[in-house]
């Protein structure tokens, strides 16, 4: 069974830096076509996508974000972290990691996200 | 950057279908997966690979892909089918979400 589960802090004041961990179970991150994600939501709204690492390393950001973004992993403790940095309150969301399937579908990759945390709410406040 | 459209809301009533739609330019050529969410929940994926169902996803949800429109369809739609539904592409090996839709169900 694989889970997985948010932590970090409830609430960073503007300017700072947040450091989320994903820690999960029920797979290995160094196994091929596994990666973990991250996911946020702002109050109300719809998701979006955050950043991507894959089970060699490779990473993949969102775009509009890439600049304050890094994802790592340590594969021996089971985690994934996230930080962004330079933090403003329009960051305030609920903060979701999820376990990634990819592969090659012929025409294009697919990829899915089939397990997903609880997610974890930020507050961005001074 | 790459975008997907959704309406914003779509209404049905019991035991009739639901169609979701999601656009996107050349969205045919990617898979398009769709998740679900209800209020205060993390999203449950329903579709993914266009039409693939994962286990424990009723049969009543279903999924294509073609042009530039994926859409999801709930047949015999049930009260619990009430929630938000999100459409979901990669471009570049970056993800994308769309819009969202709330489903109604009267």
């Amino acid at each position: 069974q694989i889970t997985l589960k948010e932590s970090g802090p409830t609430l960073v004041k503007p300017t700072q830096t947040l450091t989320l961990t994903c820690t999960f179970s029920g797979f290995s991150l160094s196994t091929s076509g596994v990666g973990v994600g991250w996911i946020r939501q702002s109050p109300g709204k719809a998701l979006e996508w955050l950043a991507l690492i894959y089970w060699d390393d490779d990473k993949r950001y969102s775009p509009s974000l890439r600049s304050r973004l890094t994802i790592t992993k340590d594969t021996s403790k089971n985690q994934v972290v996230l930080t962004m940095t330079n933090m403003d309150p329009v960051d305030t969301a609920t903060y979701y990691c999820a376990h990634t399937v990819y592969g090659s579908g012929g025409y294009d990759y697919y990829y899915y996200m089939d397990v997903w945390g609880k997610g974890t709410t930020v507050t961005v406040s001074s | 950057s790459y975008e997907l459209t959704q309406p914003p809301s779509v209404s049905v009533s019991p035991g009739q279908t639901a169609s979701i739609t999601c656009s996107g330019d050349k969205l045919g050529y990617k898979f398009a997966s769709w998740y679900q969410q209800k209020p205060g929940q993390s999203p449950v994926l329903v579709i993914y690979r266009n039409n693939k169902r994962p286990s424990g996803i009723p049969e009543r949800f279903s999924g294509s892909n073609s042009g530039n429109t994926a859409t999801l369809t709930i047949s015999g739609t049930q009260a619990m089918d009430e929630a938000d539904y999100y459409c979901q592409a990669w471009d570049s090996s970056t993800g994308v979400f769309g819009t969202g839709t709330k489903v109604t169900v009267l």
